[in-house]
């Protein structure tokens, strides 16, 4: 089966600065997708960012990057310029592709930015 | 537009009753979720749901029960059986076979307090 672990229950960031947020996970499979979720205080899921295993190059939207690195099974979230609005609870995500599988999240990050 | 609809925002559920919550996709899913959310911690699996008149069982499906008699409805019951049911509850839906990428559509999540 698989899973998702997110090493960091809190991190905190000055407004401005760069932070990177853990997500390692383990599968047997070839083929799945990836995903960063934020969920601020009024707790809709929101998607952040979307990797397909099969791309090599590491997907980024505006502020957000991440580094996928599929041989040590590891899908870190970069977050540059950090904003206020960025505070929230952060997951990672695992689904495989084509399959009758579930999702599986891992346990969350709760990241501050501090002014 | 589409998305996922989910109702009641908020449900008071009194001890010894069963309450219904409902989910409704028009995204043309076939798969669908529910998640429990506790306060600070991640989602857990409760029921999916990969086809119309089939769903498994996730993590924690004790006290809880689901149907899916059509495809844009995925309802989960909180039975008397459930014997924390506080909680928040989110409901998700995904085309797993779709090959060119996909996402999990999340609906806005409803708050269930038991007085």
């Amino acid at each position: 089966a698989q899973t998702v672990t997110q090493s960091q229950p809190e991190m905190s960031v000055q407004e401005a600065e760069t932070v990177t947020l853990s997500c390692t996970y383990d599968t047997s499979e070839s083929n799945y997708y990836l995903f960063w979720y934020k969920q601020p205080p009024s707790r809709q899921m929101i998607l952040v960012i979307r990797q397909e295993a099969y791309k090599q190059q590491n997907a980024t939207e505006n502020r957000f990057s991440v580094n996928f690195q599929k041989a040590a099974k590891s899908f870190s979230l970069k977050i540059s310029d950090s904003q206020l609005g960025d505070t929230a609870m952060y997951f990672c995500a695992f689904m495989r592709q084509g399959g009758s599988e579930k999702l599986v999240f891992g346990k969350g990050t709760k990241l501050t930015v501090n002014p | 537009d589409g998305g996922i609809t989910q109702s009641p925002k908020y449900l008071f559920r009194k001890e010894g009753q069963n309450v219904t919550l409902s989910c409704e996709q028009n995204l043309n899913h076939d798969a669908m979720y529910w998640y429990r959310q506790d306060p600070g911690q991640g989602l857990r699996l409760i029921y999916y749901s990969q086809i119309v008149n089939d769903f498994q069982k996730g993590d924690i499906a004790e006290g809880y029960s689901v149907s899916r008699e059509k495809k844009e409805s995925f309802p989960l019951t909180v039975t008397s059986a459930q014997k924390n049911p506080t909680a928040f509850y989110l409901c998700a839906s995904t085309d797993p076979g779709h090959f060119s990428g996909n996402t999990i559509y999340f609906g806005e999540g409803s708050w269930l307090t038991v007085v």
